[in-house]
């Protein structure tokens, strides 16, 4: 079974980059058809897909953070890392990685980490 | 993007009731639909895969069904651990999107 572990700053301060990394145990981010997103929860809100990067390293960018955003893997550590530049109060939320085996596959997530905006 | 529209947003029942909340696709996602539990502070836990199959390990209480556009998930016989938020997921479109939630609390 994997496990997905999210690590990285609590705080980053309004026009930084937030940069968070996901340890994956269990399998690697290199199997064939898996995908590896990242997705957040603003406190008290509902869900949002940011983007994925797939086993053969291609990403794909929710159009609503791809002028800010960067996913790369790491595969000889087996992670996978979001980098969201010049972010404001409204990034404040829980993120989460999460992988699926494509169309029709749910998440299996990480325990997710709050990463808050301030100055 | 494909909209996920869930109902109701919230949702007041007894233990033992049986409840449903409903999730509708904005185009068709075929079968592709994926419902989640999720409690304060933690990760979403899957329940209901692929419109209508249980996860391991979930109680058979929880049940879904639909197809194409429109979606339901059932709880019969609410348990006291129930109480939480609930989520549906469509995994037809690569931009992957959720459902605003339903929470059930108790009345």
């Amino acid at each position: 079974q994997v496990q997905l572990q999210e690590s990285g700053p609590g705080l980053v301060k309004p026009s930084q980059t937030l940069s968070l990394t996901c340890a994956v145990s269990g399998d690697s981010i290199t199997t064939e058809s898996s995908y590896w997103s990242w997705i957040r929860q603003p406190a008290g809100k509902g869900l949002e897909w940011i983007g994925r990067i797939s086993s053969r390293g291609r990403t794909y960018y929710n159009p609503s953070f791809k002028s800010r955003l960067t996913i790369s893997s790491d595969t000889s550590n087996n992670q996978f890392s979001l980098q969201l530049a010049s972010v404001t109060v409204a990034d404040t939320a829980l993120y989460f990685c999460a992988r699926d085996m494509g169309v029709s596959s749910p998440f299996e997530w990480g325990q997710g980490i709050l990463v808050t905006v301030s100055s | 993007d494909i909209q996920m529209t869930q109902s109701p947003p919230f949702l007041s029942a007894s233990v033992g009731d049986t409840v449903t909340i409903t999730c509708r696709a904005s185009q068709t996602i075929s079968g592709f639909l994926n419902w989640y539990q999720q409690k304060l502070g933690k990760a979403p836990k899957l329940l209901i895969y692929a419109a209508s199959s249980l996860q391991s390990g979930v109680p058979s209480r929880f049940s879904g069904s639909g197809s194409d556009t429109d979606f339901t998930l059932t709880i019969t016989g609410l348990q006291p651990e129930d109480f939480a938020t609930y989520y549906c997921q469509q995994s037809y479109s690569t931009l992957r999107t959720f459902g605003q939630g339903t929470k059930v609390d108790i009345k």
